[in-house]
């Protein structure tokens, strides 16, 4: 049964980076089968895709239009883990973030993480 | 992007009562992409259906999603007071994910 525990600050400067990592248990990161997916969810935009990293024999990497200029994931297979790193966060970038195992639906969540950007 | 758009908002029924759920999508979903989440106050989101009808792993059959296209449906067939939650419908269009507004489902 897979388990991804998540973990990084709950408060963040504006302009700043928002860095989030997603440690993986009963899976792997590189797995051919499985896609990692980071997700965040507040009120005024609701449940948000924010993109995912796979392994196919090669590293594959897909964000969302909206924050593809400010985002990066990174798999690590040393530690069996993924982080987000969003940068130039504003207060709009407030939600609480999820990482989230699934191809073509999530099966699997982390516990969630509030990230407050604020001065 | 596909938009999804769910009814009703709010949906208020008495346990025992079947409960249907809506979601509409802009554009035709492919591949039948579809899935359904269950949300309670604090947790993640639990995936309740994937690929429009296949219940995920211990999902109470109680549960189905029916539909094709653009139209989308979640049944509840008998509500346990357990079921009371938020519900997202999910659709899947390469390499991106977009979810609906939700629906509360609440108790009447």
């Amino acid at each position: 049964q897979v388990q991804l525990q998540q973990s990084g600050p709950g408060l963040v400067k504006p302009s700043q980076t928002l860095s989030l990592t997603c440690a993986i248990s009963g899976d792997s990161v590189s797995s051919n089968s499985a896609a990692w997916n980071w997700i965040r969810q507040s009120p005024s935009r609701g449940l948000e895709w924010l993109g995912r990293t796979y392994y196919r024999s090669t590293w594959y990497f897909d964000y969302a239009l909206s924050v593809k200029s400010r985002i990066t994931i990174k798999p690590d297979t040393s530690k069996n883990q993924f982080s987000l790193h969003l940068n130039s966060v504003t207060p709009g970038d407030t939600a609480v973030y999820y990482c989230a195992r699934g191809s073509f639906s999530q099966d699997s969540w982390g516990q969630g993480i509030l990230v407050t950007v604020s001065s | 992007e596909t938009v999804l758009t769910q009814s009703p908002g709010t949906l208020s029924l008495s346990p025992g009562e079947r409960a249907t759920l809506s979601c509409r999508a802009s554009q035709s979903v492919g591949g039948s992409y579809l899935a359904w989440y269950q949300q309670k106050p604090g947790q993640a989101p639990r995936l309740l259906i994937y690929g429009v009808s296949s219940r995920a792993t211990g999902i109470p059959d109680r549960f189905s999603g029916s539909g094709s296209g653009t139209d989308f449906t979640l049944t509840i067939s008998r509500l346990e007071p357990e079921d009371f939650a938020v519900y997202y419908c999910q659709q899947y269009d390469s390499p991106s994910y977009t979810f609906g507004q939700g629906t509360k489902l609440e108790i009447k």
